[in-house]
C-alpha cells in the first residue's frame, strides 16, 4: 500500500524560505507512469496545484509560482522535496503531496499525503 | 492557462436525494477531467478520473458524465459519509488547475 508523508517546519518568516520533504513508502518513487507533486489549499480555499516532478529530475511548474518554486527529487530516499523562497502571509496553507499518474487520458492525483499546515508569521 | 468553473457554489440535500454537480472549462479539455471528495482536515480522494471512470474502491453511487467544456458529477441516493467538498480538476494541460469546489451539507 502506497503511502506519502510531508515533513517541514509547520512556521516560517515571511521572505524566508518554506521546505518540505515527501517521503514515500510501500513502493518506488522511480516506477515508470508516476510523477510526483505538490498541492496547496490556504485556510477555507480551495486547491493550487504548485507543481510536478518525474524521477528523471523532469519538473514542471504553475506559472504563478514559477520564480519561486524548486521541486527536486531523490530517488536514494525515495523522497521528493519543495522549496518556495521569498514567503508571504499568502503562502500560508496546507500543503500536500500526492502521486500523479499519467496514461494517456487517465491522468490524476490518485494518492494523497495527509498534508501539512505552514503558516508564514513573524 | 484553462480555468475551471462548478455550480452550485453549495447544496443542501437529504440523505437519498440524487446529487448533481457541474463543472465547465474555459476550453475544451477532451475527456481530461477529475473529480475528488474532501472531508474537513482531510486530503482530497479521487473519485473520477477522465471524466467517467470510476476510481477503485469508490462506491457506484458516484458518476461522472461529460467532454470537451461541460462536465457532471452525479451521486444516486446521497449517504452521510457523502456530506463533504467536491472539487473537479483538469489535466489537460500543466496548470492541473482545480475548480472552486463544491460544498454539499445536509439539509
Amino acid at each position: 500500500q502506497l503511502q506519502l508523508q510531508e515533513s517541514g517546519p509547520g512556521l516560517v518568516k515571511p521572505s524566508e524560505t518554506l521546505s518540505l520533504t515527501c517521503t514515500v513508502s510501500g513502493g518506488s518513487i522511480s516506477s515508470g507512469s508516476y510523477y510526483w507533486g505538490w498541492i496547496r489549499q490556504p485556510p477555507g480555499k480551495g486547491l493550487e496545484w504548485i507543481g510536478t516532478i518525474y524521477y528523471t529530475g523532469s519538473t514542471y511548474y504553475n506559472p504563478s509560482l514559477k520564480s519561486r518554486v524548486t521541486i527536486s527529487v531523490d530517488t536514494s530516499k525515495n523522497q521528493f522535496s519543495l522549496k518556495l523562497s521569498s514567503v508571504t502571509a499568502a503562502d500560508t496553507a496546507v500543503y500536500y503531496c500526492a502521486r500523479r499518474i499519467a496514461v494517456a487520458v487517465h491522468d490524476a492525483f490518485d494518492i494523497w499525503g495527509q498534508g501539512t499546515m505552514v503558516t508564514v508569521s513573524s | 492557462d484553462i480555468q475551471m468553473t462548478q455550480s452550485p457554489s453549495s447544496l443542501s440535500a437529504s440523505v437519498g436525494d440524487r446529487v448533481t454537480i457541474t463543472c465547465r472549462a474555459s476550453q475544451s479539455i477532451s475527456s481530461y477531467l477529475n473529480w475528488y471528495q474532501q472531508k474537513p482536515g482531510k486530503a482530497p480522494n479521487l473519485l473520477i478520473y477522465a471524466a467517467s471512470s470510476l476510481q477503485s474502491g469508490v462506491p457506484s453511487r458516484f458518476s461522472g458524465s461529460g467532454s470537451g467544456t461541460d462536465f457532471t458529477l452525479t451521486i444516486t441516493s446521497l449517504q452521510p459519509e457523502d456530506f463533504a467538498t467536491y472539487y473537479c480538476q483538469q489535466s489537460y494541460s500543466t496548470g492541473f488547475t482545480f475548480g472552486p469546489g463544491t460544498k454539499v451539507d445536509i439539509k
